[in-house]
């Protein structure tokens, strides 16, 4: 009940091009879902989090969909760029604990 | 805003030795997790501590322990290290424990262990 399954592994998208990740988990305590990417050597940074009040959320080229009754969520990268090119985690967490769970990590690469 | 710190930034120890590891989280945050990333097993959460105690631990043998200060720095330590064990260690801050507040993370100590 504590995974939080990530797809697709690797991913590759043509610069300008939607790159789509999806996450999928069972815990229905889960009530918070960040999504972090990351570049080689570095730190995951926060990129865009949703909680369950809402379907979908946008910041910039980046929107999160969510589907409570699904219990899925995805991340959109709309116009994707070479620098986007990094791995990208979904997590989850319940309100009560800051334990992030996380996904596999999807590596996507965007071709110019 | 400086953000979080973590020392060293790369470790090489012997089978059989300890280690230990520093973090200073964000000006302001009070609680600091730990993370284990490695390529087969992924990120996996190690303990969460906020105003000195430990409020939650993940399924790591008793070899890992952490502790955190009055200033809100943590470190962790893991005893008689396994060649198993060579893993990115990160360390994430928030304001305060719990789902509602952000962590964000810092660079990482890469320890390979021999």
């Amino acid at each position: 009940q504590q995974q939080v399954k990530q797809s697709p592994q690797s991913l590759i998208v043509q610069k300008g091009g939607i790159s789509i990740i999806n996450c999928a988990y069972e815990n229905t305590a889960f009530d918070y879902f960040p999504w972090y990417q990351q570049f080689p050597g570095k730190g995951p940074a926060l990129l865009i989090a949703i909680r369950p009040d809402v379907s979908e959320k946008k910041e910039g080229r980046f929107t999160i969909s969510f589907n409570k009754s699904a219990k899925q969520f995805s991340l959109h990268i709309m116009d994707s760029q070479p620098g986007d090119s990094a791995t990208y985690f979904c997590a989850a967490s319940a309100s009560n604990t800051g334990k992030l769970i996380f996904g596999q990590g999807t590596t996507l690469q965007v071709k110019p | 805003k400086a953000g979080v710190t973590q020392t060293p930034r790369y470790l090489i120890k012997t089978r059989g030795q300890q280690v230990t590891l520093s973090c200073s989280p964000i000006s302001g945050h009070r609680s600091v997790s730990w993370y284990q990333q490695t390529p087969g097993q992924g990120l996996q959460f190690l303990f969460e501590y906020f105003s000195e105690t430990q409020r939650n631990k993940g399924n790591f043998p008793g070899r890992f322990s952490g502790r955190q200060f009055s200033n809100s720095r943590s470190e962790m330590n893991v005893s008689t290290l396994e060649l198993g064990d060579s893993a990115l260690y990160l360390c994430a801050s928030s304001i305060a424990p719990g789902a509602a507040y952000e962590q964000y993370f810092g660079p990482g100590t890469r320890l390979t262990v021999t």
